[in-house]
């Protein structure tokens, strides 16, 4: 069975740190991976998405993310956080090919401090 | 606008009830997804649907029931509400295609069930 583990519940940076969540999950097969967003009050968002080829992916806003297939990670990172980026990220993994159920992991919650 | 819709965006009800939540999914998708995010288990996936079919369960309760009728739309029916229940759901909407290549998820805004 596939899962997804986010390690980090809660994370608060001050403006202008930088951003590593991780993001790591199971499944026996190729994969398509997701980061999504979801900013207080709004539904959630894609930021990013891997399906093949350069395994460093650049979203929106700023934010990239390494896939990293012998570690099985998918990590989100942006070099310089601002307070519009307080918001819950997911991590999400998918069986490449059709009719293949998505898996999020639980999401972790960053606060960043003006 | 992600270019699904669901409603209610909100609803209270009591224990014990039954409701319905309906979403939209985006125009040309024909696959319909469901979750539940509640505040102890994160975001959890319960049931997909392609073209009126269901495809893929995951944790869905007895109480829960899902369908996707012929226009593509799909409603969520949950019953005999607990309080546990209390949750922002989810509907998801993708093509699914045929080929290997990847397809993206679009989310609704959720709607907001509040069982007290």
């Amino acid at each position: 069975a596939q899962s997804v583990s986010q390690h980090n519940h809660h994370v608060i940076l001050s403006e202008a740190a930088s951003l590593e969540l991780g993001c790591n999950y199971s499944y026996g097969g190729t994969v398509n991976l997701f980061w999504y967003v979801q900013y207080p009050g709004q539904h959630l968002q894609l930021l990013l998405k891997y399906f093949s080829g350069d395994p460093l992916v650049k979203g929106i806003k700023g934010f990239e993310a390494e896939f990293i297939k012998s570690k099985f990670s998918f990590n989100l990172r942006k070099p310089s956080v601002q307070w519009s980026d307080t918001a819950e990220y997911f991590c999400a993994v998918r069986g490449s090919g059709g009719y293949q159920k998505v898996t999020f992991g639980t999401g972790t919650k960053l606060q960043v401090i003006p | 606008d992600s270019g699904v819709t669901q409603t209610p965006k909100h609803l209270i009800t009591a224990t014990g009830q039954r409701v319905t939540l309906r979403c939209s999914p985006r125009s040309g998708d024909l696959s319909v997804y469901w979750y539940q995010q509640s505040l102890d288990q994160g975001l959890q996936f319960l049931i997909q649907y392609y073209n009126g079919e269901e495809r893929a369960k995951g944790n869905i309760l007895e109480r829960f029931s899902a369908q996707q009728f012929p226009d593509l739309h799909s409603e969520l029916n949950l019953s005999s509400l607990e309080l546990g229940d209390s949750a922002l759901y989810f509907c998801a909407s993708s093509v699914v295609p045929e080929s290997r290549t990847g397809n993206t998820i679009y989310f609704g805004e959720g709607s907001w069930l509040t069982v007290v």
